[in-house]
């Protein structure tokens, strides 16, 4: 079936590490986001990309990274500058162009840093 | 700021009641709205969408109203179903190359 898949779903973390979350689409869409969301408050966007080899910042970039060397791949590195990564991660992709419309999400990733 | 944002952050629906499910946003040039639905733990899922061309839009047991005169995007959800408790989100499409704007969310909890 067309999805998204990001794993791991639960991700224990050290203080100073860096961590990658994997998302993977084979909905052959070309825009793909990074969301962050904590407990009581909405989604933020951390990092999209509308194009291989391509992306752009989001509200809340600093701290982490991503790549897109593929159109199905959009990792997201949590780095050990974020000052607070405990949190539920979502990846989602739409269809062309981060204007568009309706996202498509993944099961998410949680992220706690002991 | 967030350019959206909700009434009410809980809501609590005696099952089979309707639920009304409120979002005001603050941009005049948005031209697309989605309302999503979160279940805990899971990723967000689309529930229904409606352009500003429009003002009403009616899918299964859901309707999405928008006013655009107040700049006020409700959801209504008829005969409230266990299944239905989750959180919802509104978000809108605000044009550009931006990406969709999500606000903050309302929790539904449905009462047996």
């Amino acid at each position: 079936d067309g999805g998204i898949t990001q794993s791991p779903k639960y991700l224990f973390r050290k203080e100073g590490q860096n961590v990658t979350l994997s998302c993977e689409q084979n909905l052959n869409h070309d825009a793909m986001y990074w969301y962050r969301q904590d407990p009581g408050q909405g989604l933020r966007l951390i990092y999209y990309s509308q194009i291989v080899n391509d992306f752009q910042k989001g509200d809340i970039a600093e701290g982490y990274s991503v790549s897109r060397e593929k159109k199905e791949s959009f990792p997201l590195t949590v780095t050990s500058a974020q000052k607070n990564p405990t949190a539920f991660y979502l990846c989602a992709s739409s269809i062309g162009g981060a204007a568009t419309k309706e996202l498509f999400f993944g099961e998410g990733s949680r992220l706690t840093v002991l | 700021g967030e350019s959206v944002g909700l009434h009410l952050p809980t809501l609590s629906v005696q099952e089979g009641d309707n639920s009304i499910i409120n979002c005001a946003y603050s941009n005049s040039a948005s031209d697309y709205f989605i309302w999503y639905k979160q279940e805990s733990g899971k990723g967000p899922q689309f529930i229904i969408d409606i352009r500003s061309n429009m003002d009403k839009r009616q899918g299964q047991r859901v309707t999405v109203l928008l006013n655009k005169t107040v700049k006020h995007l409700s959801l209504q959800i008829a005969a409230t179903q266990p299944g239905d408790s989750a959180v919802y989100f509104c978000a809108e499409n605000i044009g550009g190359n931006t990406p969709l704007v999500f606000g903050k969310g309302t929790r539904l909890s449905v009462i047996a």
